[in-house]
């Protein structure tokens, strides 16, 4: 089936340095994305979400970038932080509602 | 606080009994959904419901059932346990599919 899959599995950040993650989606008939974020030992929280009918979204430190034409997901976060620190999925609602999830980026400030 | 709870935080089973793991959420959400989550493998989706009784297959339903009896509660079955059904196993809601989910904290099941 189609997947939402993420290009880096690891990324590592100097703290106070900007940070991109990419993700890369198959179905170009998925209307919403999600940025999501799971520190250790816990369930993903919701970071940021964009429907289709955008190409950029921004909240509080975090901006997500969509480009539907190569299907390309971004997550960007400003003047990264120690607390940042976690393994980050992408997902997106295809039309038959199955929200999937990418494999992750897990991203590591250095101090 | 929204909140969407999942019964235990650590189960150990044995190979071939039949595991319960319930969710329940606070949120009066319509849609519960259940992943497994394994290294390198991200969430892959088990089950989703969108309403009482109503169920609807991921992508990797097998060995696996679910029920939703009441719209605060969905659990997932897993009718004779493997060792290969050792995982994480997280429960999320949402109010519409096109709004964020809400996750539990996550039940690591392990199947000896």
């Amino acid at each position: 089936g189609e997947s939402v899959g993420l290009h880096l599995p690891t990324l590592s950040v100097q703290e106070g340095d900007n940070s991109i993650i990419n993700c890369a989606y198959s179905n170009s008939a998925s209307d919403y994305f999600i940025w999501y974020k799971q520190e250790s030992g816990k369930g993903p929280q919701f970071i940021i979400d964009i429907r289709s009918n955008m190409d950029k979204r921004q909240g509080q430190r975090v901006t997500v970038l969509l480009n539907k034409t190569v299907k390309h997901l971004s997550l960007q976060i400003a003047a990264t932080q120690p607390g940042d620190s976690a393994v980050y999925f992408c997902a997106e609602t295809p039309p038959d509602y199955k929200l999937s999830f990418g494999a992750g980026t897990t991203v590591t400030v250095r101090a | 606080d929204v909140k969407v709870t999942q019964s235990s935080r650590y189960l150990v089973k044995r190979t071939g009994e039949k595991v319960f793991l319930e969710c329940v959420q606070d949120m009066d959400h319509e849609n519960m959904f259940w992943y497994r989550q394994d290294p390198g493998l991200g969430l892959r989706l088990i089950y989703f419901s969108y309403d009482v009784k109503m169920k609807e297959k991921g992508d990797i339903p097998e060995g696996y059932s679910v029920s939703r009896e009441k719209k605060e509660r969905f659990s997932l079955i897993l009718e004779s346990a493997s060792t290969n059904q050792t995982s994480m196993y997280l429960c999320a809601s949402s109010h519409t599919f096109v709004a964020e989910a809400f996750f539990g904290q996550g039940t690591r099941l392990t199947v000896v």
